[in-house]
């Protein structure tokens, strides 16, 4: 089974400081693993995603993330906050469930709070 | 590129009253589709998921259920809703060629007094 743990419901930052989500996960099959933003009342975002690829992802809007096996991690960062990254973001792991169907579970999700 | 169609964007129903809540996918077919409900603090629950015409499957026992009756189109729906049944509710759904991907619609705030 696959589970997704995001350490800390709410995180801030002052603008111009380094944003760090945390996002650890267990999975039993290798995983891919995905960041998602979501803004007041709206849907979610891809921001990026981990395919088995390059283990250091670059997404929209200037956020990367970088897969450590070792760690089970999959961080967020991005070295410099915006107001406009005020934001919930939501680390999900692709869990394969038969077929062609695969189903993501994600965490509780991080709520960023961007300080002026 | 696909995009994910839901409306209404808000809802307000009495206890009692029955449901649909509509999704629509442009720009793709055959995409698996997915009905979620979040709520404040709790992530996302995935509620149902779709793989095909008429191929549901249900993750959670509840007051709810969905259907597909075409390959872009995913409904969402109840006979008598339930304080419980507010939320945020979300479609998502993926392409063709990259079912590991999910894409969301902008959501459907439902609340039931």
């Amino acid at each position: 089974a696959q589970s997704v743990t995001q350490l800390g419901s709410h995180v801030s930052v002052s603008e111009g400081a380094l944003v760090l989500l945390r996002c650890n996960y267990s999975s039993s099959v290798p995983p891919y693993l995905f960041w998602y933003v979501q803004y007041p009342n709206q849907g979610l975002q891809l921001l990026l995603k981990y395919t088995s690829a390059a283990t250091l992802v670059k997404g929209i809007n200037g956020f990367e993330a970088e897969f450590k096996k070792s760690e089970t991690s999959f961080h967020l960062t991005k070295p410099s906050a915006h107001m406009s990254d005020a934001a919930e973001y939501f680390c999900a792991v692709r869990a394969f469930s038969g077929g062609s169907n695969y189903k993501l579970t994600f965490g509780k999700g991080t709520l960023l709070t961007v300080n002026p | 590129s696909q995009t994910i169609h839901q409306w209404p964007a808000t809802l307000v129903q009495p206890v009692g009253s029955p449901l649909s809540l509509e999704c629509t996918v442009e720009g793709t077919s055959n995409p698996n589709l997915y009905w979620y409900r979040q709520a404040a603090g709790r992530g996302l629950q995935l509620l149902f998921y779709s793989v095909g015409i008429g191929q549901i499957s249900s993750e959670v026992p509840q007051n709810l259920s969905a259907s597909r009756p075409q390959d872009r189109q995913f409904i969402l729906s109840s006979k008598k809703l339930l304080l419980s049944d507010s939320g945020f509710y979300l479609c998502a759904g993926t392409s063709r060629l990259a079912k590991n991907i999910q894409y969301f619609g902008a959501g459907t705030r439902l609340s039931v007094l």
